[in-house]
């Protein structure tokens, strides 16, 4: 059973700061992997999307790796601003077409 | 088009009444997903769609849970006497096969009271 850990669950930083989330899967029979962001009460927003031929994607000051071998990805944030406060959840897709996700992390940037 | 979206957004509910909430998604995904999300988690699969037929189903959708896609458009899910358990954001997703990313529409959050 495929399941997905996030570390760290909560995470406060000085605005300027970069930062690294963590996520592991079990599995690593994964089809592809991807980072959502979700504010309070909100739905998610996709960040980026690694395929399963991929290794990193960036977009902006977010830069995203897969390690399929290690079952592991991380999300890289440079010059973190207040505004990239938020709950960032990392998703593993099945090849049945279901996402696995973990539990998040909580990021406050404090300005 | 402007995304997945999903109505109502909030849904407030006294315990035994029956709620059905509906999912727009992206016109040209042929595959819809519901989640469900309780508070400080991740979301959970609950089931999916690929165009009409229902392809998958979580045992978390109890019996008291089911979802339609009747014409490979949009999508219901019903909840049939509430508890309080059944709390949570209720989240649908739209998606192409293929190497392409899951679109999530902001979702309907349910209050059992």
């Amino acid at each position: 059973k495929q399941e997905v850990t996030q570390i760290p669950a909560a995470l406060s930083v000085p605005e300027g700061e970069n930062l690294v989330l963590n996520c592991s899967f079990t599995d690593s029979a994964i089809y592809n992997l991807q980072w959502f962001r979700q504010d309070p009460g909100k739905g998610l927003t996709s960040l980026l999307l690694i395929q399963s031929s991929q290794r990193e994607q960036t977009s902006g000051r977010l830069n995203a790796s897969l390690d399929k071998s290690s079952g592991r990805s991380t999300l890289y944030i440079a010059a973190s601003q207040p505004g990239d406060s938020a709950t960032y959840l990392c998703a593993v897709h099945l090849n049945t077409g279901k996402l696995i996700f973990g539990q998040g992390t909580t990021l406050q940037v404090k300005p | 088009d402007t995304g997945v979206s999903q109505d109502p957004r909030h849904k407030i509910t006294k315990r035994g009444q029956n709620v059905t909430f509906r999912c727009d998604p992206i016109s040209e995904h042929n595959r819809l997903y519901w989640y469900r999300q309780t508070l400080g988690q991740g979301p959970e699969f609950l089931t999916y769609f690929q165009n009409e037929a229902q392809l998958e189903k979580s045992r978390l959708l109890s019996d008291r849970f089911s979802a339609e896609r009747p014409k490979g458009s949009f999508s219901t899910l019903e909840i049939q006497r509430t508890e309080q358990g059944d709390s949570a954001m209720y989240l649908c997703a739209s998606s192409q096969p293929g190497d392409y990313g899951y679109t999530f529409g902001s979702g309907t959050r349910l209050t059992v009271v």
